[in-house]
């Protein structure tokens, strides 16, 4: 089975600053790599699928990058509305499904 | 404009079964493969089950093979999870989840509208 991690789980952060969430699968995944953005008491929201390609609607200061084992969330300048817990999600090997990371919190410092 | 509306859950015993529904509108339900993603109070994401857009495509997590089934009625745009021998570990918000492709287990998969969800609690 192809684990997640994610780093940090937990990060505090100033309105402006750049964010960078660290996303590791077990195993090679290529490209199959998807990150969610969600708020407390809200539904998950696509935020990148396939590494690095911006959902519909999703500002541009989101983005992705990495292939194989490794990838990376950037928020370029964090935003008010910003603050959230991050997922990625692998989608390359779904024999035992689509294995999510175990999230990051993005709070206000 | 999509929506997904999950339906069904609430307090159930250990043991017993419950149905979850999950109504679609503002898109073509039959092109696209569909999911069920629970989340556990206080904790992350886990995919749960997936279903292609013919039904022809079907998987499970290993924690409800054999429990639970997934299906689907395209003639409702309707999606539906029967859970039966609940556990206690199944507590959660369930959420109903579109696919951008149209065949589950496709590498390209993400999951880009979600519901709402709906809470099922087992206890006794």
């Amino acid at each position: 089975d192809i684990q997640m991690t994610q780093s940090p789980s937990s990060l505090s952060a100033s309105v402006g600053d750049r964010v960078t969430i660290t996303c590791r699968a077990s195993q090679s995944i290529s490209s199959y790599l998807n990150w969610y953005q969600q708020k407390p008491g809200k539904a998950p929201k696509l935020l990148i699928y396939a590494a690095s390609s911006l959902q519909s609607g999703v500002p541009s200061r989101f983005s992705g990058s990495g292939s194989g084992t490794d990838f990376t969330l950037t928020i370029s300048s964090l935003q008010p509305e910003d603050f959230a817990t991050y997922y990625c999600q692998q989608s390359y090997s779904t024999l035992r499904g689509f294995t999510f990371g175990p999230g990051t919190k993005v709070d206000i410092k | 404009e999509v929506q997904l509306v999950e339906s069904g859950g609430g307090l159930v015993q250990p043991g017993r079964s419950l149905r979850l529904s999950c109504a679609a509108s503002g898109f073509t339900f039959d092109d696209y493969a569909m999911h069920w993603v629970r989340q556990a109070p206080g904790k992350g994401l886990e995919w749960v089950s997936g279903i292609s857009w013919n039904s022809g495509s079907i998987g499970y997590a290993d924690s409800v093979k054999g429990r639970f089934t997934i299906s689907r009625d395209n003639a409702k745009n309707s999606l539906y999870l029967q859970m039966n021998s609940l556990r206690a570990e199944d507590t959660a918000l369930y959420y109903c989840a579109k696919d951008m492709e149209a065949v589950a287990g496709s590498p390209d998969a993400a999951f880009d509208y979600w519901g709402q969800g709906t809470l099922v609690t087992v206890s006794s």
